[in-house]
């Protein structure tokens, strides 16, 4: 079965500054995907940035970047210049490509901007 | 990016009665719908998958006849708490995913219910 582990329960970062947030996975699957999700507040779950497991490249949104380790199933997010409204709760989240799809969510790192 | 609508967004109902959850894909046909429960400052826990058309297969330890789920149709899936009690007060979100593409890879979440019984 596929596990999802975020080590991080909190992380606080100062504004302007850069923070890492890690996870890791396991899985026997060779071809899936691989999200981080943003829950505000509000609990609107909001995707950050997706990763799909084929392709090396590791993906960028805007201040928002991955590093993809598939050899050591490892998914960190980077977050640049951080602000304000980047506090909130960050899940990482696996969803496979065969079966009934469904997502496998870690059980969060709330992150935390200071001024 | 697609649109799914969850409503209501927060309830309160009497212990003993139903509350019906509705979520809507409004721009796309959605295929697949699951439906969470998020317990204050935990993740999501899968309660059930529902495909269109069949009956929903529900996660280890999810009470069926407690949770009613019925995908009706390509863009509505409907969660009914039966005969709610204190404990099932919580958070319940919905995603959603459809076919082809994106659509086929990225699961659209709604803005969640937060049921309180009282």
């Amino acid at each position: 079965a596929q596990t999802v582990t975020q080590s991080q329960p909190e992380m606080s970062v100062q504004e302007a500054e850069t923070v890492t947030l890690s996870c890791t996975y396991d899985t026997s699957e060779s071809d899936y995907y691989l999200f981080w999700y943003k829950q505000p507040p509000s609990r609107q779950m909001i995707l950050v940035i997706r990763q799909e497991a084929y392709k090396q490249q590791n993906a960028t949104e805007n201040r928002f970047s991955v590093n993809f380790q598939k050899a050591a199933k490892s998914f960190s997010l980077k977050i640049s210049d951080s602000q304000l409204g980047d506090a909130a709760m960050y899940f990482c989240a696996y969803t496979g490509t065969s079966g009934t799809y469904k997502y496998i969510f870690g059980t969060g790192t709330r992150l935390k901007v200071l001024a | 990016g697609a649109v799914v609508s969850q409503h209501p967004s927060w309830v309160i109902c009497k212990s003993g009665t139903s509350v019906k959850i509705e979520c809507r894909s409004l721009d796309f046909q959605a295929t697949t719908m699951f439906w969470y429960r998020q317990f204050p400052k935990q993740s999501l826990m899968l309660m059930a998958t529902s495909n269109e058309g069949s009956k929903a297969t529900y996660e280890q330890g999810v009470e069926k006849d407690k949770f009613l789920i019925n995908h009706a149709s390509l863009t509505l899936s409907t969660l009914t708490v039966t005969s709610a009690h204190p404990e099932d007060s919580s958070f319940y979100i919905c995603s959603a995913r459809g076919s082809g593409g994106d659509l086929s890879t990225e699961a659209f979440f709604g803005q969640g219910t937060r049921l309180t019984v009282v």
